[in-house]
């Protein structure tokens, strides 16, 4: 199983964009990344997500390395309403249809004014 | 779309009370729940994972006696916590992903979680 580390903590400036980092080395090749946020322990909200390619949608960025054992999340213009808990998440599914998630630990992201 | 209802929000017992957590897939038929469980300022941590007529599979160390997952139709399942005691007061959090076109590989959806508080 992939385990997934992030920074605990991260400031970043009104308008400016957002680099949120994740290692999770010990990816193998059927799992895939995604990213969600959680704001005051309401339910996480879906970023956005990835196997292989850089993705890119309304919300966010998603560079995956090409070995993929690392990722960055991207806000390109932060907001105050940003300010959250970003989850950096590996998850894949066996035969059966058992799937496996594993959440990180989690980056409290402070927007500043 | 693709909204998650869970209920109730908060609720507060006895210890040795059972209770049991709805989570509901408003607008999509959920092939694949999942619960969740998360201590103050820590990460989620996989529970179970159920699919619809399937008995859940738990992840290791979750008792399955004792947190009991139902998921009987495409847009409900529920959690029992039985007998529940102070160490089991957390927040709980299903998702739903609803397979699709896209397969498994479709984003999970959120409830807003519940609250448990047992005293």
């Amino acid at each position: 199983d992939a385990k997934t580390t992030q920074p605990p903590s991260m400031d970043c400036a009104e308008g400016r964009a957002a680099n949120l980092p994740c290692n999770h080395s010990t990816i193998s090749g059927n799992e895939y990344v995604y990213w969600y946020r959680q704001i005051h322990s309401q339910g996480p909200q879906y970023i956005i997500h990835g196997l292989k390619n850089n993705e890119t949608n309304e919300m966010a960025s998603l560079i995956i390395t090409e070995d993929r054992k690392s990722s960055t999340l991207i806000l390109p213009h932060a907001t105050l309403r940003d300010t959250a808990v970003y989850y950096c998440i590996v998850r894949f599914r066996l035969s059966g249809g058992y799937q496996k998630v594993t959440f990180g630990t989690g980056t409290k992201l402070q927007v500043i004014p | 779309g693709a909204v998650v209802s869970q209920h109730p929000s908060w609720v507060i017992c006895k210890s040795g009370t059972s209770v049991k957590i709805e989570c509901r897939s408003l607008d999509f038929q959920a092939t694949t729940m999942f619960w969740y469980r998360q201590f103050p300022k820590q990460s989620l941590m996989l529970m179970a994972t159920s699919n619809e007529g399937s008995k859940a599979t738990y992840e290791q160390g979750v008792e399955k006696d004792k947190f009991l997952i139902n998921h009987a139709s495409l847009t409900l399942s529920t959690l029992t916590v039985t007998s529940a005691h102070p160490e089991d007061s957390s927040f709980y959090i299903c998702s739903a992903d609803s397979g699709g076109q896209g397969g498994w590989v479709q984003p999970q959806h959120f409830g807003d979680g519940t609250r448990l508080s047992i005293l």
